[in-house]
């Protein structure tokens, strides 16, 4: 167990809707990342998070956005979806100092589009 | 433009023996490696890293080699154990402030009994 929790495990929805993926991080983790894992890829870096600010961006969609709320969970949302957003999403958290360059990750959401 | 790559998907290896798993990335700006283990319906999990100051890093069975001029780098594990099966993915950092990780596309270890 990483300590970091995703909400829901599963996701079945259709093209056109909007869905929010949630993420607890680690006890005393300030950072949160958010990747994408399409069939066949590695993890596609999207987002991260530092205490409530966005530090990073990768190759997030336009249609995708995200937050860190003051209690540090994370959210992302994901609207308009199509077919090709069908994919499994992880979070990750670490501290921000020392060695807490490697993240831990959470069990993801995978995510269908129908 | 794919800055870390595993050129082999898959690599099947006898009990006991060694294997290595490979990484090439293309950024000299990477200053951190790291190698994570990924089983089928859970999260990567951390395995091994290494800073780009260094050439070698081991931590039991796990041993992981940076060659930086030829900017590649690989993870050995001696002996292999079946419970070693899982996709490995070797993950990059570049510089700091961002801790963001640009990963490979991971090759998949069978280890057979």
């Amino acid at each position: 167990d990483s300590g970091v929790t995703q909400t829901p495990k599963h996701l079945i929805t259709a093209t056109g809707q909007r869905v929010t993926l949630r993420c607890s991080p680690r006890s005393g983790d300030l950072s949160v990342y958010w990747y994408q894992q399409s069939l066949d890829q590695g993890l596609q870096f999207l987002i991260q998070y530092y205490n409530g600010e966005e530090r990073a961006k990768g190759n997030i969609l336009e249609r995708f956005s995200a937050q860190q709320f003051p209690d540090l969970h994370s959210e992302l949302n994901l609207s308009s979806l199509e077919l090709g957003d069908s994919a499994l999403y992880f979070c990750a958290s670490s501290t921000r100092q020392g060695r807490g360059t490697e993240a831990f990750f959470g069990q993801g959401t995978r995510l269908t589009v129908v | 433009d794919q800055q870390v790559k595993q050129n082999s998907p898959s690599l099947s290896v006898q009990e006991g023996r060694i294997s290595i798993l490979n990484c090439d990335y293309t950024n000299s700006m990477f200053d951190y490696f790291l190698w994570y283990k990924k089983y089928p319906a859970e999260g990567p999990t951390f395995l091994i890293s290494i800073s780009s100051i260094k050439d070698k890093n081991e931590d039991g069975r796990f041993t992981v080699f940076l060659n930086k001029s030829a900017k590649h780098l690989s993870l050995h594990i001696v002996p292999s154990q079946p419970g070693d099966s899982a996709v490995y993915f070797c993950a990059a950092r570049s510089g700091a402030g961002s801790y963001q990780l640009t990963f490979g596309k991971g090759t998949k270890l069978s280890v057979i009994p």
